[in-house]
C-alpha cells in the first residue's frame, strides 16, 4: 500500500535561519507530490506541485522554494526564515485522482 | 477561478444528532468534490468524494450529496459519536488535485 512520511513532525526556528522538511511516498512510482501550507488551522494553500524529477511549479510567490530530487522525495526549503513562515505544512500526493495528506509540519519562526 | 464557501464555521451537536456541513462553488465546470477530515495536529484525511455524474454517495454514516444546477453539495453525518469532532474541509476541483480549491473548514464538536 501507498503511504507517505513527512519529517519533522515540529520544528522551532529562529528568524534569518534556513529550513528544510522533507517528504517521501512509498509503494508507488512516479506521484503527483504537493506541498501546501495551513495558516490558524484553517485555509489549505497549495504552494508547491511536483509531476516529475526536477520539475516543480509554485502557485504563490514566497520566501520558500522547493525540490524533487529522487522520484519519491519533495523538499520545501527556505534560506532565510520569516516570522510569517511559521504554519502548518503538509505535503500530499495524488493516487487515482485522490489527494492524500501526510501528517505535516508544525513550523514556529521565534 | 474557483471560489468555494463552506458554512457554518463552527457546528456543535448532541452525540446521536446529525450533522450537515453545506459548501456552494462558482465554477460550473468542477466536476470532483471530496470531503476531508482533519483532526488536531494532524493532516486532512479523505472521507468521502463524489463526481457530477452522481447526485448522492454513502459511506455507513457519511453521505455527500451534489446539486449542480444550484453548484452547492453537502457533507451529511448521522448519528454522531465524539470521535467526528474535528475540522471538516470541502474541495472542488475542475480536473486534477492540482486545480482543487478548499473551502474554509467547519469545526465540528459532537457533545456527549
Amino acid at each position: 500500500s501507498q503511504t507517505i512520511h513527512q519529517w519533522p513532525a515540529t520544528l522551532v526556528q529562529p528568524v534569518g535561519s534556513p529550513l528544510s522538511l522533507e517528504c517521501t511516498v512509498e509503494g508507488t512510482s512516479n506521484p503527483n507530490l504537493y506541498w501546501y501550507r495551513q495558516a490558524a488551522g484553517r485555509g489549505l494553500q497549495l504552494l508547491f506541485y511536483s509531476v516529475g524529477i526536477g520539475q516543480i511549479s509554485s502557485e504563490v510567490p514566497q520566501n520558500l522554494s522547493a525540490s524533487r530530487p529522487q522520484d519519491r522525495q519533495f523538499i520545501l526549503s527556505s534560506k532565510k526564515l520569516l516570522l510569517s513562515d511559521s504554519g502548518f505544512y503538509l505535503c500530499a500526493w495524488t493516487f487515482a485522482g485522490e489527494l492524500f495528506f501526510g501528517e505535516g509540519s508544525r513550523l514556529t519562526v521565534l | 477561478g474557483e471560489n468555494v464557501e463552506q458554512h457554518p464555521s463552527t457546528l456543535s451537536v448532541q452525540e446521536g444528532d446529525s450533522a450537515v456541513i453545506k459548501c456552494t462553488y462558482s465554477d460550473s465546470a468542477s466536476n470532483y468534490f471530496p470531503w476531508y477530515k482533519q483532526e488536531l495536529g494532524k493532516g486532512p484525511q479523505l472521507i468521502i468524494d463524489i463526481r457530477s455524474n452522481v447526485g448522492e454517495k454513502k459511506d455507513q454514516r457519511i453521505a455527500v450529496t451534489l446539486n449542480k444546477t444550484a453548484k452547492h453539495f453537502s457533507l451529511h453525518i448521522t448519528e454522531t459519536q465524539p470521535e467526528d469532532s474535528a475540522v471538516y474541509f470541502c474541495a472542488a476541483s475542475t480536473g486534477s488535485a492540482r486545480q482543487l480549491t478548499f473551502g474554509s473548514g467547519t469545526q465540528l464538536t459532537v457533545l456527549p
